[in-house]
């Protein structure tokens, strides 16, 4: 079946660096949308991209669909202690939900 | 507005027993999916129900069923528990897996099969 990698798996950083997830996939992708789950809490969507080279920003997080719709991109800019948590990239192809193993990102104030 | 509702939160269940978990969706939302969160396996799609139909299916036994109500309220079921159903079971509710929007996830339920 579908399979979307993320790496890395873990990620710890000093509060103020920059952080980036990828998620990639051997096929082409119909869209990708992140989410990010906060420990003990549940998955909150963020932003679903759909055309291939798609940028999107929120504040401080970038998000990338890649050219050939195969990998897509989180980038948060000056981490902060709330950032901590899981973040999820997930592929909606009309039939199925599969999410990526995700990346767990811890802030070290 | 409100949010998902799940309930149970937290349910302890014994080997070979089954359970039955509940999910309020949004209002408005037609479209209920169930996703099983496990340490080793992530988060795995179970079904989608949309307007009282289940429309699509992740890869999981047939112990696994749902169904939706005329509300859209929805439930799950699993019968023959086994220890490695322990998980955290979560809901989400949305225009529907065409729709193209994101979901909004409900806490989920915390299940213990013992």
């Amino acid at each position: 079946g579908q399979q979307v990698m993320q790496i890395p798996q873990y990620q710890h950083v000093q509060e103020g660096e920059d952080f980036t997830t990828y998620c990639n996939s051997s096929t082409t992708l119909s869209n990708i949308q992140w989410y990010k789950q906060r420990p003990g809490g549940h998955p909150v969507f963020l932003i679903q991209l759909v055309k291939s080279g798609e940028v999107k920003k929120q504040k401080r997080l970038t998000f990338q669909f890649g050219e050939a719709k195969k990998n897509s991109s989180l980038h948060i800019t000056a981490t902060q202690t709330t950032d901590v948590g899981t973040y999820f990239c997930a592929e909606n192809t009309g039939n199925q939900f599969y999410f990526g193993t995700g990346t767990s990102l811890t802030v070290i104030p | 507005k409100a949010g998902v509702t799940q309930t149970p939160r937290y349910l302890i269940k014994t080997r070979g027993q089954q359970v039955t978990l509940s999910c309020s969706p949004i209002s408005g939302h037609r479209s209920v999916s169930w996703y099983q969160q496990t340490p080793g396996q992530g988060l795995q799609f179970l079904f989608e129900y949309f307007s009282e139909t289940q429309r699509n299916k992740g890869n999981f036994p047939g112990r696994f069923s749902g169904r939706q109500f005329s509300n859209s309220r929805s439930e799950m079921n699993v019968s023959t528990l086994e220890l490695g159903d322990s998980a955290l079971y979560l809901c989400a509710s949305g225009f529907g897996l065409t729709g193209g929007d994101g979901y909004t996830f409900g806490s989920g339920t915390r299940l213990t099969v013992v």
